[in-house]
């Protein structure tokens, strides 16, 4: 079974440019995530998908961030404009509700965003 | 907001000895899960605990929920060169998961 499919790997743009990362979750799993993680920390959620419904989008800066999952499958991060502070890994994530163990979340590779 | 405190932050140890670490915080989880992360890839689960008191294991890493529901920790026995790596714990309570700062695992040869 193919897991959880991220792209690109990496990234790098001048600031003010705008970026965005795919993903594909593990096939079946209707729950999706985006996390930030920063150097040295644990990932953090910017949003998590039911679906195609963003059920949880409280840490996402909506200033310059948005996502998106139309068709409840594949979901796309864009970041516009980018600023230095967002050089990070961007991780996606998957897990299936209609599992008993649902909170077990299987994650991409990561995007490695360098902004210069 | 909430936080969980993991500890120790790193540890350096022989190939062969064993490894304890662990997660507390000051809220309660329904579940517990421990992530190891390899350099440039991301987080894999190792062991999920879903009732107070678990003990559950996976081949050579145990993990346990604590009774508190505050805390958990996760061993490893006979460590070997590539248990290197990061191990994340997270806790999950209302659809909303919170991952530590990681303990970084090094093995001196």
């Amino acid at each position: 079974e193919a897991g959880v499919v991220q792209s690109p790997r990496y990234k790098i743009i001048e600031k003010k440019q705008p970026v965005a990362f795919w993903c594909n979750p593990i096939s079946g799993h209707n729950t999706l995530y985006w996390y930030l993680q920063n150097l040295g920390q644990g990932p953090e959620l910017l949003i998590r998908y039911e679906n195609e419904e963003a059920v949880d989008d409280s840490q996402l800066p909506k200033d310059r961030f948005s996502a998106e999952r139309l068709k409840g499958v594949d979901s796309t991060l864009k970041i516009q404009p980018a600023e230095l502070g967002d050089s990070a890994v961007y991780l996606c994530a998957s897990s299936s509700r209609d599992s008993v163990s649902y909170n077990e979340q299987f994650f991409g590779p990561g995007t490695r965003l360098t902004v210069l | 907001g909430q936080q969980l405190n993991q500890s120790p932050q790193s540890m350096f140890i022989q190939e062969g000895e064993d490894v304890s670490m662990n997660c507390t915080s000051s809220s309660i989880f329904n579940t517990w899960l421990w992530y190891k992360q390899d350099p440039g890839e991301g987080p894999v689960l190792l062991i999920a605990l879903y009732k107070a008191g678990e003990l559950t294991s996976n081949g050579r890493l145990t993990a346990q929920f604590g009774i508190t529901r505050k805390d958990s920790f996760l061993n490893i026995s006979a460590s070997i060169p590539s248990d290197v790596g990061i191990y994340f714990c997270a806790g999950y309570r209302d659809d909303k998961i919170i991952f530590g700062k990681g303990t970084r695992l090094h093995i001196l040869p």
